[in-house]
């Protein structure tokens, strides 16, 4: 059964630093891994998705790398911003599922200014 | 603009009561999804929806019901079975017509149920 896990649960950082999010995986089969973003009380921003076949992706000050074979990903956010300051899940895409989505419990992100 | 819209917002249920939780898209996707967040937990699939007039439950679907007559719109109905329904019910669309596509999902702003 494909389960997902993100560390830490929740993460303090003082503005401008680069910081990195973690999630894992159990099972590497897998379509693809999506990241979102969601503020407090509101529904789910995707901000990036790499398919199985790709290693990473970039939007702006945001990286996503997929190691597949470990069953890891990472969420890199560069020159981090008060304005950043959400919680961040993972999803996979296990390909033994019709159309689901498993969703880590997310990383509770605090950047203070 | 293009989007999901969910209704009402914050929704409290009665004692043996049914509600219905609305979700509308204007993004002209065939892939509809409901899922339930719990505080500090990830999203679980409740029911989705590939195609008008057809849906398939997920991994928590007792004591729910949808329902998907026209392709726009996918309500949820939390019926008095569902014991403990009090969670934020976020609904999903996606432009998905094979299980191998890689298109993300696109979230509403969620409907937040409590029980008085």
């Amino acid at each position: 059964k494909q389960e997902v896990t993100q560390i830490p649960a929740a993460l303090s950082v003082p503005e401008g630093e680069n910081l990195v999010l973690n999630c894992s995986f159990t099972d590497s089969a897998i379509y693809n891994l999506q990241w979102f973003r969601q503020d407090p009380g509101k529904g789910l921003t995707s901000l990036l998705l790499i398919q199985s076949s790709q290693r990473e992706q970039t939007s702006g000050r945001l990286n996503a790398s997929l190691d597949k074979s470990s069953g890891r990903s990472t969420l890199y956010i560069a020159a981090s911003q008060p304005g950043d300051s959400a919680t961040y899940l993972c999803a996979v895409r296990p390909m033994d599922s019709s159309y689901k989505l498993i969703f880590g419990s997310g990383t509770r992100l605090l950047v203070r200014p | 603009d293009g989007g999901i819209t969910q209704s009402p917002k914050y929704l409290f249920r009665k004692e043996g009561q049914n509600v219905t939780l609305s979700c509308e898209q204007n993004l002209n996707h065939d892939a509809m999804y409901w899922y339930r967040q719990d505080p500090g937990q990830g999203l679980r699939l409740i029911y989705y929806s590939q195609i008008v007039n057809d849906f398939q439950k997920g991994d928590i679907a007792e004591g729910y019901s949808v329902s998907r007559e026209k392709k726009e719109s996918f309500p949820l109905t939390v019926t008095s079975a569902q014991k403990n329904p009090t969670a934020f019910y976020l609904c999903a669309s996606s432009t998905d017509r094979v299980r191998t596509s890689n298109q993300p999902q696109h979230f509403g702003d969620g409907t937040r149920l409590s029980i008085l």
